[in-house]
């Protein structure tokens, strides 16, 4: 009974090629969000959608497309990786105007390009 | 712009000892605090939270902390620490349906 799942959970990949990552959440929530760790472990906004409407855009290479089917689903997809892609990606989830804006975190797939 | 500072990347204490791990934030709003907890290799957990109903606010493993307005800050706090505390930290912000701001992160070392 996972809240929010993520796969897969490890990614090692060359330089160039597409990939994607999927998020699904069980919690009825209908805001979800992708955030990228680096490997200063420094967290940092990419992508939210509510209701699959893309809400958050923060400053992410066109490479990087997230896609919403639906409100329990968001997925990542990435296009020509590069090195500097590597890192750990966490998607999460709320409730749209349900205080206290308290995102779920799922466990995280963590990307390598090599 | 909501922002978060953690003061101090890195934090030891002894098995036992109190643990202060400091946050303070930017906001010209009443922001949401959270602090979230992340174990190697592992996703976010949230420990505790600030929505402006008590200044004290009480999360799980023991650990709390303390809104206060006039210092803009949120330190997070536990009277004992225990070795399984050992993990990496962090302070984040919001000011609705928005984004979380983190901060840079504190990590926990304890010291048997």
């Amino acid at each position: 009974d996972t809240a929010v799942s993520q796969t897969p959970k490890y990614l090692v990949t060359q330089m160039g090629n597409d990939k994607s990552i999927k998020c699904e959440q069980n919690l009825g929530h209908d805001t979800m969000y992708w955030y990228k760790q680096d490997s200063k472990k420094f967290l940092k906004i990419m992508f939210s959608y509510n209701n699959k409407e893309l809400i958050i855009n923060e400053t992410v290479p066109n490479r990087f497309s997230p896609k919403s089917p639906d409100k329990a689903h968001l997925n990542l997809h990435i296009n020509s990786l590069e090195l500097g892609d590597s890192a750990v990606y966490f998607c999460a989830s709320s409730q749209w105007w349900d205080t206290p804006y308290e995102q779920y975190f799922g466990p995280g797939t963590r990307l390598t390009v090599t | 712009a909501q922002s978060v500072t953690q003061l101090g990347s890195h934090v030891s204490v002894s098995e036992g000892a109190l643990v202060l791990l400091r946050c303070n934030y930017s906001s010209s709003v009443p922001p949401y605090l959270f602090w979230y907890v992340q174990y190697p290799n592992q996703g976010l957990q949230l420990l505790l939270k600030y929505t402006s109903a008590a200044t004290l606010v009480k999360g799980i493993n023991g650990f709390e902390a303390e809104f206060k307005k006039s210092e803009t800050s949120f330190h997070l706090t536990k009277p004992s620490a225990h070795m399984s505390d050992a993990a990496e930290y962090f302070c984040a912000v919001t000011f609705g349906n928005e984004k979380l701001t983190f901060g840079t992160g504190t990590r926990l070392t304890i010291i048997p």
